[in-house]
């Protein structure tokens, strides 16, 4: 059964302070890895695609890189308007066609100023 | 550019009543969903379509039913509202560049839906 884990599933940082969330995953025919960021009370919104191992994407304070087994978020030098729940989600295509996108249960992530 | 509209933001319901949730899209994606959003469980498909005048079963379609009589809108239905169907509910939408699982998501604000 294809499985997608988020970790922590809540990350306190100061201002400033830099660190990383995890997305590892275990599926057959992953086709490419997603992530949103999710305000309260607000719909998720798009950050990030990535394909295949070893892409690496970026949007202001944020890089998102993917190996054949996790993807991990780098947030630098975070600031309070940061604070918000990180989605992943993966889409994967069985042997068979059906195609299924997983989504983790996310990180919250709370910049302290 | 509104993007992706629901309908209403919040309701309850007493079990066994019925009711329906609205998605308007305006930017002309071909694809849309219904997702349910639960505390601790990652989003997880109910229903999409492909175009005006499909639907199929997504990961819960239980106790769900759709229908997409325009491409802008895309309507969820519950006939029987139980407990278990307390949740937030969102719509997305996108293009139809790849598969249905493939796009990037538009998604709505949300809709909270409590069941008593």
């Amino acid at each position: 059964e294809d499985q997608v884990t988020q970790s922590p599933e809540a990350l306190r940082l100061q201002e400033g302070e830099s660190s990383s969330l995890n997305c590892s995953y275990t599926v057959s025919g992953l086709r490419g890895l997603f992530w949103y960021r999710q305000d309260p009370g607000k719909g998720p919104e798009f950050l990030f695609t990535l394909y295949s191992a070893g892409e690496e994407k970026e949007k202001e304070r944020l890089k998102a890189t993917l190996t054949k087994k996790e993807s991990f978020l780098h947030i630098t030098a975070p600031k309070p308007e940061d604070s918000a729940t990180y989605l992943c989600a993966v889409h994967v295509r069985s042997n068979f066609g059906n195609e299924k996108l997983t989504f983790g249960t996310g990180t919250r992530l709370t910049i302290i100023p | 550019n509104a993007g992706v509209t629901q309908t209403p933001k919040f309701r309850v319901l007493k079990t066994g009543q019925s009711m329906t949730l609205l998605c308007a899209q305006d930017m002309n994606h071909e694809y849309m969903y219904w997702y349910r959003q639960d505390p601790g469980m990652g989003l997880r498909l109910i229903h999409y379509s492909v175009g005006e005048g499909t639907t199929a079963k997504g990961e819960v379609p239980d106790g769900y039913n759709v229908s997409r009589l325009k491409k802008q809108n895309f309507l969820l239905g519950l006939e029987s509202a139980a407990p278990s169907q307390t949740s937030v509910y969102f719509c997305a939408s996108s293009y139809r560049d790849r598969g249905p699982g493939a796009n990037v998501l538009t998604f709505g604000a949300g809709s909270r839906l409590t069941v008593l």
